[in-house]
């Protein structure tokens, strides 16, 4: 079945530099794919998404764009923030919301 | 507008205890789907409801039930609960179906003892 792969973390970055979070889908046909972020105690928040092949997602400085090619949805930013400290999960739609494990990202000031 | 509800927020029950969870969804969004988020697991599909049909099941034993109103408020219901059963419970709401993504409610945590 259709499925999400992402790096496993935790991810440690100081403040200002470059993130990527890694994620690759396995997929029959061309699903939606999005990247939420859940913040501590709380629920999950959309943060970006693409529905077809070379769509690039951004929203608050962060982007991914959707290979096809590569079977791929990568998460970047090109200078973090503590306040993006936080569990970043990828999904496709399946046709229900199917989600990665969660990368836990930390920011260092 | 007003977001995901869902209520309570926490609830502490015990094993074999049956508890129900809601969930008030984005007004005009007739999607309400149910997740359970563990450490161990991450997030697993619960149900998925739309106008008060089950449209879409995971792979949860029978105990795990819910059902849609016809104001899409949602429920869901654990019956004879397990120390297993210990989660956070997410609900989430979307117009239609999930390639516009999901708003997501807070959560309710449970813990069973």
């Amino acid at each position: 079945g259709n499925s999400v792969t992402q790096m496993e973390g935790p991810v440690t970055l100081s403040e200002e530099a470059f993130l990527t979070i890694n994620c690759t889908y396995t997929a029959t046909g061309y699903p939606s794919l999005f990247w939420y972020v859940q913040y501590p105690g709380e629920g999950l928040q959309l943060l970006l998404k693409a529905t077809k092949a070379d769509d690039k997602g951004s929203n608050k400085g962060f982007e991914a764009t959707y290979r096809k090619e590569t079977t791929s949805f990568h998460l970047e930013k090109g200078s973090v923030q503590v306040s993006d400290s936080a569990v970043y999960f990828c999904a496709l739609s399946d046709p229900n919301m199917r989600f990665g494990a969660g990368t836990r990202l930390t920011v260092k000031p | 507008k007003a977001g995901v509800t869902q209520t309570p927020r926490y609830l502490i029950k015990t094993r074999g205890q049956q508890v129900t969870l809601s969930c008030s969804p984005i007004s005009g969004h007739r999607s309400v789907s149910w997740y359970q988020q563990t450490p161990g697991q991450g997030l697993q599909f619960l149900f998925e409801y739309f106008s008060e049909t089950q449209r879409n099941k995971g792979n949860f034993p029978g105990r795990f039930s819910g059902r849609q109103f016809s104001n899409s408020r949602s429920e869901m219901n654990v019956s004879t609960l397990e120390l297993g059963d210990s989660a956070l419970y997410l609900c989430a709401s979307s117009l239609g179906d999930s390639t516009s993504g999901y708003t997501f409610g807070s959560g309710t945590r449970l813990t069973v003892v």
